[in-house]
């Protein structure tokens, strides 16, 4: 049971690229969430979805497009990455029975140059 | 502007004692309260959920719930150099937002032998 992976785990990109990061979920959860995590910040918010074709914007979703097609996937995009942008991204996912528990998947961890 | 507080830590702790953390929200509308714990480099797993008022036991954690006072703590008994990691509370958005969590910046806790 493989549960929620991310791709790549790790990634070195250039200021003005396009970047995609896959998040994958096994379980059939509704529910999945993108999260950004800075030194300070904690975990902060940048995109989450409902079902398959619906999302909506976290607390930090400017630069970032997502996603999501299939129930399972659910796909982060950085249009035009910046170096604020360099951070640990984590995708969650949430089956809505056990009251908004949230699962996390082992992050991908971004750098901008 | 809906928020969780937690005091940064470092939280020194020595080996054998009760580890006593804490956290404030917000929102009253919140209803679910999550602990979960972050080792460095790895994503936050979670240790505890709570829904009502009062405590909540599982093994050498304990959840503590007080909606009146806006307050929700974790104590770890018999700590062990296993339980030093970070520790995220997290606090669901009210009832307008299902699914999203707010979390807090996190505690980090040192056992020492």
């Amino acid at each position: 049971d493989a549960g929620i992976t991310q791709s790549p785990r790790y990634k070195i990109t250039e200021t003005g690229r396009q970047v995609t990061l896959m998040c994958h979920q096994t379980w059939s959860h509704s529910y999945m969430f993108w999260y950004r995590q800075d030194l300070g910040h904690g975990l902060r918010l940048i995109y989450y979805s409902a079902a398959a074709d619906i999302t909506d914007k976290g607390e930090v979703p400017d630069g970032y497009v997502v996603s999501r097609s299939k129930t399972e996937n659910f796909p982060l995009t950085l249009e035009s990455a910046t170096r604020s942008q360099t951070s640990v991204y984590f995708c969650a996912s949430s089956d809505g029975v056990l009251q908004e528990t949230q699962y996390f998947g082992p992050g991908t961890r971004l750098l901008v140059l | 502007q809906k928020e969780v507080e937690q005091n940064s830590g470092p939280l020194s702790v020595p080996e054998g004692a009760i580890a006593s953390l804490n956290c404030t929200y917000s929102d009253r509308g919140s209803q679910s309260f999550f602990w979960y714990r972050q080792y460095s480099g790895k994503s936050p797993e979670l240790i505890m959920s709570i829904y009502s008022n009062g405590d909540k036991e599982d093994g050498r954690f304990t959840a503590q719930l007080n909606k009146a006072s806006q307050y929700v703590s974790l104590l770890i008994r018999d700590s062990q150099p296993s339980d030093s990691a970070t520790y995220l509370c997290a606090v669901n958005m009210g009832t307008d937002s299902w699914g999203k969590l707010q979390f807090g910046a996190g505690t980090q806790v040192v056992v020492t032998p």
